[in-house]
């Protein structure tokens, strides 16, 4: 059975500048998650979807941040002007049972 | 609301030494306990999950144990291995809305030889 896969692995970015992230959940899971990890932090949920419908966003900064998840199956996570404080490891899951996939590291200068 | 508590940031212990990283929690509702483990560059990992019928879960052997009467859940573990040296994540939800994960700050276990 194929993880949860995502890309990119690595994004460095200046100030200001726009990223996307991109999330493949394992086949047949309904729940997509995405959580920021912040160096030497535990996991944060930003958002979470079931179905195309999203359950829980509260924790997402919708000034700069939109996700998606059109069609129930992929996911987007976007980050229209970054910040430096938005530097962490972006992570992405699916349930049952929360596996996640490797992540993104991004680095805002 | 939920929270979790992971008191300990890093924990060194020698090889062969008992494990025990400590997890305590706030839950309004039911709760479900679980605790992911990290190694260095790769993402989060389930290692255990809680029981409602309150069997004591065990995986590569680490066990814990839901005591509900001082809201906690520790990881233990026998005899630590150098290859059990990671990140222990302590994570909660509960019967409200079980999809809903909350998880500690984590504790980075490092085991010397």
């Amino acid at each position: 059975e194929a993880g949860v896969t995502q890309s990119p692995r690595y994004a460095v970015l200046q100030e200001g500048q726009a990223v996307s992230f991109w999330c493949d959940p394992i086949s047949g899971h309904d729940t997509l998650y995405w959580y920021q990890q912040p160096r030497d932090q535990g996991p944060q949920l930003l958002v979470y979807f079931r179905d195309e419908a999203v359950i829980d966003n509260s924790q997402l900064p919708s000034d700069r941040f939109s996700a998606v998840r059109p069609k129930g199956t992929n996911s987007t996570l976007k980050i229209q002007s970054a910040k430096q404080g938005d530097t962490a490891t972006y992570l992405c899951a699916s349930s049952p049972e929360q596996f996640f996939g490797p992540g993104t590291r991004l680095t805002v200068l | 609301g939920d929270s979790v508590t992971q008191t300990e940031g890093l924990v060194t212990l020698t090889e062969g030494l008992p494990v025990m990283l400590n997890c305590t929690y706030q839950s309004t509702y039911s709760p479900f306990l679980f605790w992911y483990v990290q190694h260095l560059n790769e993402a989060p990992k389930l290692l255990l999950k809680s029981f409602t019928d309150n069997k004591r879960p065990e995986h590569q052997g680490f066990h814990a144990t839901l005591h509900k009467s001082s809201s906690s859940f520790h990881l233990q573990k026998s005899s630590a291995q150098l290859s059990d040296s990671a990140l222990y994540y302590c994570a909660l939800s509960d019967d409200t809305n079980a999809y809903k994960v909350i998880f500690g700050k984590g504790t980075h276990l490092h085991v010397l030889p």
